[in-house]
């Protein structure tokens, strides 16, 4: 399986980041698939995760801005964050998310896409 | 959110050498800990998951540690291609990572 992100390297403040992540290699019909980012000099923040393709769980400091869904007819992923910040800028990146046990990791990233928000 | 605090911060080592890093919880965390290896400009790579579980593919070299609040992970002969930054991740809640290892040449 392979993932790649891809939308708008630059969004203004207040507007809406809309991030894909194609998947190839395999469905996006299974598996857990989450978002993570990684602002600049900072440690990684996870962002969402989706499964069966409607149950989604967000992270609490981002839950009123977020929204994961699944297009299964493109084998894709995709993420909107909505009303901006600069502090939104960070590399984004997609992953598969398996569970073993009720133990959850990501075995599977794309390359990440570098965001920025700036007017 | 659970806080994770890896230390240390930064090492350095030689090739050959045994490495330690060490990640704690806020909180009792069980089992619910995985490794990644991140290289610069390049995404994450698992490494150990469940704390002690060898990501298939993963060098043997390669060994995790620990559960309730503090976990290890060990690098046991250090080799050209493992300097690199390691992140320690909690998937008990809300999933939060560490701030990262750096592990330089010496």
């Amino acid at each position: 399986v392979q993932l790649h992100e891809s939308g708008p390297g630059l969004v203004k403040p207040s507007e809406t980041l809309s991030l894909t992540c194609t998947v190839s290699g395999g469905s996006v019909s299974s598996f857990y698939w989450s978002w993570v980012r990684q602002p600049p000099g900072k440690e990684f923040e996870w962002i969402a995760n989706i499964y069966d393709s409607a149950n989604t769980y967000y992270n609490p400091s981002l839950k009123s801005r977020v929204t994961m869904s699944v297009d299964t007819s493109k084998n894709q992923f995709s993420l909107k964050l909505s009303s901006v910040t600069a502090a939104d800028t960070a590399v984004y990146f997609c992953a598969r998310a398996r569970t073993n046990s009720l133990q959850y990791f990501m075995d599977v990233w794309g390359k990440g896409t570098t965001v920025i928000v700036s007017s | 959110d659970i806080q994770m605090t890896q230390s240390p911060s930064s090492l350095s080592a030689s090739i050959g050498d045994r490495v330690t890093i060490t990640c704690r919880a806020s909180q009792s965390i069980s089992s619910f800990l995985n490794w990644y290896q991140q290289k610069p400009g390049k995404a994450p790579k698992l490494l150990i998951y469940a704390a002690s579980s060898l990501q298939s593919g993963v060098p043997s070299r390669f060994s995790g540690s620990g559960s309730g609040t503090d976990f290890t992970l060990t690098i046991s002969s250090l080799q050209p291609e493992d300097f690199a930054k390691y992140y320690c991740q909690q998937t008990y809640t809300t999933w939060t990572f560490g701030q990262g290892t750096k592990v330089e040449i010496k």
